[in-house]
């Protein structure tokens, strides 16, 4: 079965430039998740949604920041313009229901660097 | 403030021993307990989960405890194997609706 597939897995742009990130869940899969790790701050969850529908976005860190879910099987993570302090690993994860007693699949994350 | 902390050294064991791993959290009343392993270069892997009124979880050579009074989850590895090298993942949530809060990881290398 095909797990969370993720692209790019590597982006390297300058600042002030778009970027967006792409997901594909697993399908059947009805919650999606978002999530930051660095070195100083771990793994954070930027925002979820369940059934398409964003539930809580309070992780989003400002503005620049967008996540659309158009259908259960795409969703994008933008951030518009990009910083240095943007550079991160982005991981996206889906779940069967989006209780926290299930459990969460990750794909591989894409690696982001800002110049 | 709320906390979840991990071993904070990397933890190196010698193969066939017995690895435990320490997940500590302050402020926090976690209805739910996971453990995720994370190797280089990819997303992190459910391993188990633990419930509130579960003491013990076992999974192969993994078993999980949760006590609450001492709000400490306590990872084993039994007849730990290089393979078995990797970060691991502790991560909580206080109800099946609220969202899951991941601590830092603790990095594991099992030697030869």
């Amino acid at each position: 079965d095909a797990g969370v597939i993720q692209s790019p897995r590597h982006e390297v742009t300058e600042m002030g430039q778009e970027v967006t990130l792409r997901c594909k869940p697993i399908s059947g899969h009805n919650s999606l998740f978002w999530y930051r790790q660095t070195m100083m701050r771990g793994l954070e969850l930027l925002i979820y949604f369940n059934n398409n529908v964003p539930i809580d976005d309070s992780g989003m860190p400002e503005d620049r920041f967008s996540a659309k879910m158009p259908n259960a099987s795409f969703s994008t993570l933008k951030i518009q313009p990009s910083e240095p302090r943007d550079s991160a690993v982005y991981f996206c994860a889906s779940s069967f229901q989006g209780d926290s007693n299930q459990p969460q699949h990750f794909g591989d994350g894409t690696r982001l660097s800002i110049l | 403030s709320q906390k979840i902390e991990q071993n904070s050294e990397a933890l190196n064991i010698q193969e066939g021993k017995t690895a435990t791993l320490t997940c500590n959290y302050t402020n926090y009343s976690p209805a739910y307990l996971q453990w995720y392993r994370q190797d280089p270069g990819r997303g992190p892997v459910f391993l188990l989960l633990i419930r509130e009124n579960e003491k013990e979880k076992r999974k192969e050579r993994l078993k999980v405890t949760f006590d609450t009074t001492l709000k400490q989850s306590l990872f084993h590895i039994t007849a730990s194997q290089p393979a078995d090298s990797a970060t691991y993942l502790c991560a909580l949530a206080e109800s099946s609706a609220s969202k899951i809060i991941f601590g830092s990881g603790t990095r594991l290398s099992i030697r030869p």
